[in-house]
């Protein structure tokens, strides 16, 4: 069964610091996302990107962030310099319809 | 704003004990309605999308039923690898949008 991929499945990276989370979404979906789960609370949307654009972005979604799909199969998510508040995990998803289905996470740690 | 409450936040059962989950919402019109499972430290893995009021959906021990104001998860006869975070999310169809709002969820515990 066709599954949403994620890299790595946990970064660690000191303040101020660029990471880069990587996904790998299911093949024939046109639509992706990025989400977080700070521990303990819910999941929030950050961005969806479709037809190689932004779409829609959550106020997390700063100007420290940027979303890019570099070529047929990869989908990234940048936090150009990272704050002790940027620790969660990451969750990729992707959708063909309604329904998104996630990968399991990049578990950020920003010390 | 979109805004969805789960209820209880945590629930323990005995195996066998049925029991239902609830998830109220508060939307400005309804795209649709999702659940999810979520096991620690992994991604909400996919379960149901509810789409209008009386709609009902099964997958083995679970069904979810939805309505203009709520929805429940139904868990009946559970197993202990039932126990996990059940989540549930929205869509907006007035955002224009496909971004979904999540609860807290409800922790399962499921005791043998």
């Amino acid at each position: 069964e066709p599954e949403v991929t994620q890299t790595p499945s946990h970064q660690v990276t000191q303040m101020g610091q660029e990471v880069i989370l990587r996904c790998v979404p299911i093949s024939n979906h046109l639509y992706f996302y990025w989400y977080r789960q700070i521990l303990g609370q819910k999941v929030e949307f950050l961005v969806s990107f479709y037809n190689n654009e932004i779409s829609e972005k959550s106020e997390i979604f700063d100007d420290q962030f940027s979303v890019e799909r570099p070529d047929g199969s990869n989908f990234t998510l940048k936090i150009r310099s990272t704050k002790l508040e940027d620790s969660a995990m990451y969750f990729c998803a992707s959708s063909v319809g309604n329904e998104q289905f996630f990968g399991p996470g990049t578990r950020l740690t920003v010390l | 704003e979109d805004q969805v409450t789960q209820s209880p936040e945590a629930l323990r059962l005995q195996e066998g004990e049925s029991s239902s989950l609830n998830c109220s919402y508060t939307v400005s019109g309804l795209r649709g309605l999702f659940w999810y499972r979520q096991d620690p430290g992994k991604g909400p893995e996919f379960l149901f999308t509810l789409y209008s009021a009386g709609e009902e959906k099964e997958k083995e021990r679970l069904k979810a039923t939805l309505t203009k104001k709520e929805s429940f998860l139904h868990i009946t006869a559970p197993k202990p690898e039932d126990s996990a975070t059940y989540l549930c999310a929205v869509q907006d169809s007035g955002a224009g949008s496909y971004q979904l709002t999540f609860g807290k969820g409800t922790k399962l515990s499921v005791i043998p």
